[in-house]
């Protein structure tokens, strides 16, 4: 079974950074890109960045550009979001999604899996 | 970017009788490959979501055949022939034809 499970949430305060993980199984991680997606509470959903199955090609969301820092290990089937100068406007709610293609054509028809998530609350 | 806007923000619907959810893009989601990639998803309280259409009308594994999706370059549509209680949640649609990716605001299924 294809699963994705986030970890690293927390709280934390305006300012201070926080890095988020998602472990993966049950598919070959290497063959496709991946995502991150976030909900505040009680919104709607927002992408937030993407990373294609090499780290070739990554892409942010205006809003994190310069602060969040998207990465892979796929020796380890793992997931990286280093969240640096958190605002209060970034709590939220951090799923991980996989996406069905690994390359340059990923984000088309992406998020077939996610994960749980994992709460990201800033607050001082 | 390209702005999703959903109609209506809340559908209180009669268990068995249809709903339909409007999206319209503020551009074209027709691609230089030629292909329309706008994907529908699907929240249950409580969970996290769930892709059920992609490409406009293509069925993820899994979905019931009662949910269809239609339409074309900037205006979609998202059925359910006939509603049923597992159905209740919010429904996004998501466009991935231009970067960044973005969702439209929801539309929140009750039953009446």
């Amino acid at each position: 079974e294809m699963q994705l499970v986030e970890s690293g949430g927390g709280l934390v305060q305006p300012g201070r950074s926080l890095r988020l993980s998602c472990a993966a199984s049950g598919f070959t991680f290497d063959d496709y890109a991946m995502h991150w997606v976030r909900q505040a509470p009680g919104k709607g959903l927002e992408w937030v960045s993407g990373i294609s199955w090499n780290s070739g090609y990554i892409g942010y969301v205006d809003s994190v550009k310069g602060r969040f820092t998207i990465s892979r290990d796929n020796a380890k089937n793992s997931l990286y979001l280093q969240m640096n100068s958190l605002r209060t406007e970034d709590t939220a709610l951090y799923y991980c999604a996989k996406d069905p293609k690994g390359d340059t054509t990923m984000g088309r028809r992406p998020f077939d899996i996610w994960g749980q998530g994992t709460m990201v609350t800033v607050s001082s | 970017d390209v702005v999703m806007t959903q109609s209506p923000l809340s559908l209180p619907v009669t268990l068995g009788q249809p709903a339909s959810i409007s999206c319209r893009s503020s551009q074209s989601l027709v691609h230089s490959d030629g292909n329309t990639y706008l994907n529908w998803f699907q929240q249950r309280p409580g969970q996290s979501p769930r892709r059920l259409i992609y490409k406009v009308s293509n069925r993820d594994s899994g979905v019931p055949d009662r949910f269809s999706g239609s339409g074309s370059g900037t205006d979609f549509t998202l059925k359910i022939i006939r509603v049923e209680a597992e159905d209740v949640g919010v429904y996004y649609c998501m466009q991935g034809t231009h970067w960044p990716l973005t969702f439209g605001g929801g539309t929140k299924v009750e039953i009446k």
